[in-house]
């Protein structure tokens, strides 16, 4: 069972397009935090999200937090060729397992030029 | 060191011979975690260190898979009579605990063949 499911799995955009992708769960989290991946490095983190209801901006990313705090999603406005990569969600808090920490799948992006 | 450092950075064996991975995670650091990753997925969980608890191994994949971390600080994976489906980046992470932000090393791609 997948605690937390990313959505969609790939992403492929012209430059310029809007986007969203989708982190779901049937658990409570007392914290979110989203990563980008790029290739060849490791994930760094973006934003964590902490507040059901929150929405946290980014420059072009915005990133909401479901008010159960079950969810979250990423939006990105008028995306740019670097802002691919891969884009990982983790629950924090979920309870003793893996570290406090589970990650989704990811979404795999990639903005064409 | 500023960042958590991995070593080697690649390493190619041969199926049936065993490989240590090193983790030297950001110093304060009490939680220290494994993941694998194959080519464009996502971060599939190993093991879990946390200060001198006993490790979270429910991820570890076999009985040839296994870890340890020295002093609450260096951490080596041990993968015994390696397989080529053991081939993929190996991650690391350490962060404060309690589900806070990971910092990931770089990685070590380990190919076996």
């Amino acid at each position: 069972t997948q605690l937390l499911e990313q959505s969609p799995q790939f992403l492929s955009i012209q430059e310029g397009e809007n986007l969203t992708v989708y982190c779901n769960s049937s658990s409570v989290f007392s914290s979110l935090q989203w990563y980008r991946q790029e290739p060849g490095e490791g994930p760094v983190l973006l934003v964590t999200v902490v507040t059901g209801g929150e929405v946290k901006k980014l420059k072009r990313l915005t990133f909401q937090f479901g008010d159960a705090r079950k969810d979250s999603s990423l939006h990105i406005t008028a995306a740019q060729t670097g802002d691919t990569g891969l884009y990982l969600c983790a629950g924090a808090g979920y309870g003793g397992s893996q570290g406090n920490l589970i990650f989704g799948k990811g979404t795999k992006l990639s903005v064409k030029p | 060191g500023a960042g958590v450092s991995q070593s080697p950075s690649n390493k190619v064996t041969e199926k049936g011979k065993d490989v240590e991975l090193r983790c030297d995670p950001i110093s304060g650091h009490t939680a220290l975690y494994w993941y694998r990753q194959s080519l464009g997925q996502g971060l599939e969980f190993l093991i879990y260190f946390q200060g001198n608890s006993a490790p979270d191994k429910s991820g570890l994949p076999s009985d040839r898979f296994s870890a340890e971390r020295t002093g609450g600080s260096v951490s080596t994976l041990t993968i015994q009579r390696t397989q080529q489906e053991d081939s993929a980046v190996y991650l690391c992470a350490s962060s404060l605990g309690g589900g806070a932000e990971a910092f990931f090393g770089q990685g070590t791609r380990l190919t076996v063949v």
